[in-house]
């Protein structure tokens, strides 16, 4: 069973500090996908940044990077420079059975979250 | 502009009322998941199709829950009879066949008094 693990419930950092959000995850299978998303207080579920298991370089998407640790089972989020519209919580997830490709056929498992705050 | 359609956005129901959900996922998506969010759970997996096929219902009280894909556009999810620990906002999210990351609906929120 695939099993994702966020210890920090909530963070906090400067604005235009940069700050890592830390993800864990546990699985058997070496063909995997692991993802990070954002709920602001309005409620949706937004989509930052995807790493597959064999993909070599760490995942970048703008002030988004995530810290990539096959060896420790980690997939740390870095915001760089952070901004005041970053304060939301954030999802770590996984999803098994996701091959180079990109295709994809496991279920899409989340973390608890992290409420990260922003402060001016 | 691809999103994922979710309705309703609100529901208020009475114990023992049948409700339910629809997701009209982005088109061309090939996957479907439900979730479930309360504060104390979390983001619960309730279920998820690819190519309209169940894959995993696991997470569902199979008594009262039922999850469908009638065809490709259209997924729902009832509840009947619904009661008051049913409250949460239920989410629907889509996926690409070549594409693992989800797309998530607006949600819904749902109230049984």
């Amino acid at each position: 069973a695939q099993k994702i693990t966020q210890t920090q419930p909530g963070m906090f950092v400067q604005e235009k500090e940069a700050v890592t959000l830390d993800c864990t995850y546990d699985t058997s299978d070496p063909s995997y996908g692991l993802f990070w998303y954002k709920q602001p207080s309005s409620g949706e579920m937004i989509f930052l940044i995807y790493q597959g298991s064999y993909d070599q370089q760490n995942a970048t998407e703008g002030r988004y990077s995530l810290n990539f640790q096959k060896a420790r089972k980690s997939a740390n989020l870095v915001i760089s420079a952070s901004q005041l519209g970053d304060s939301a919580m954030y999802f770590c997830a996984m999803r098994e059975g996701t091959n180079a490709g990109g295709t994809s056929y496991g279920k899409l498992t989340f973390g608890q979250g992290t409420i990260l705050t922003v402060h001016p | 502009d691809a999103r994922v359609t979710q309705t309703p956005r609100h529901k208020v129901t009475e114990m023992g009322q049948e409700v339910t959900m629809r997701c009209q996922p982005i088109l061309g998506h090939n996957t479907v998941f439900w979730y479930r969010q309360t504060m104390m759970q979390g983001l619960e997996l309730l279920a998820y199709f690819r190519n309209r096929a169940p894959l995993d219902d696991s997470g569902m009280p199979k008594d009262r829950f039922s999850a469908e894909m009638p065809d490709a556009t259209l997924a729902t999810l009832k509840i009947q009879p619904s009661e008051p620990r049913d409250s949460a906002v239920y989410f629907c999210a889509s996926a690409g066949r070549r594409h693992p990351e989800a797309f998530f609906g607006q949600g819904t929120r749902l109230t049984v008094v």
